[in-house]
């Protein structure tokens, strides 16, 4: 079976403040892992993907299998960046499993 | 690009009754769309992943001839409550996928709020 947590519910910072949001995950196979991100009264959108080892809006997340962590990070928050935040791990057949997700909230 | 739509937006029906809600890829074809319910609050479950032209793959604890899923071309597929309850109350999400990767980025729909009465 496979599992994803996201042990925050809520994560308020200040503005400028470094931003690091948990996921942890439990899978027998190699995984594929996600994060994905809701703002206010929109759709759950793609922010990124492990594969792509790429930077989106400042965000990054490393896997480390070791500690069977996804976590997302970013250096200095930004008020845009408040939002709903989901962690997701890709098993067989591209089926998503999320987590609980992490609501964002950056103060000024 | 990569645009899921979903409809209706929000409905309110009567206990018993059956609801129909659709969703739609508009700029690709998605050889897979999934379906997720969402409780206020909680994450997405998933209920169940479509291929098209074949019949729907439903995860444990979904019953199938209560939710009624047919994916009938590459751009639609619909989802269909039927003798809808009060506990059927909930946000129903859509996401489509259509590449040819083992895994592809699935693109979401706005959702649907079910009101069942």
């Amino acid at each position: 079976a496979q599992r994803v947590t996201q042990p925050e519910k809520l994560l308020s910072v200040f503005k400028g403040a470094p931003v690091e949001l948990k996921c942890n995950y439990s899978y027998s196979g190699s995984p594929e892992l996600f994060w994905y991100v809701q703002y206010s009264r929109q759709r759950l959108q793609l922010l990124l993907r492990h594969i792509s080892r790429e930077s989106i809006k400042g965000f990054t997340a490393d896997l480390n299998k070791g500690e069977t962590s996804f976590h997302l990070k970013k250096p200095f928050a930004q008020e845009e960046d408040s939002a709903m935040y989901y962690c997701a791990l890709a098993g067989g057949g591209n089926k998503l499993t999320f987590g609980t997700g992490t609501q964002l909230k950056v103060e000024l | 690009g990569a645009v899921v739509s979903q409809h209706p937006s929000r409905v309110i029906c009567k206990s018993g009754t059956s609801v129909k809600i659709e969703c739609r890829s508009l700029d690709f074809q998605a050889t897979t769309m999934f379906w997720y319910r969402q409780f206020p609050k909680q994450s997405l479950m998933l209920m169940a992943t479509s291929n098209e032209g074949s019949k729907a793959t439903y995860e444990q604890g979904v019953e199938k001839d209560k939710f009624l899923i047919n994916h009938a071309s590459l751009t639609l597929s619909t989802l269909t409550v039927t003798s809808a309850h009060p506990e059927d109350s909930s946000f129903y999400i859509c996401s489509a996928s259509g590449g040819s990767g083992v895994t592809d980025t699935q693109y979401f729909g706005p959702g649907t709020r079910l009101t069942v009465l």
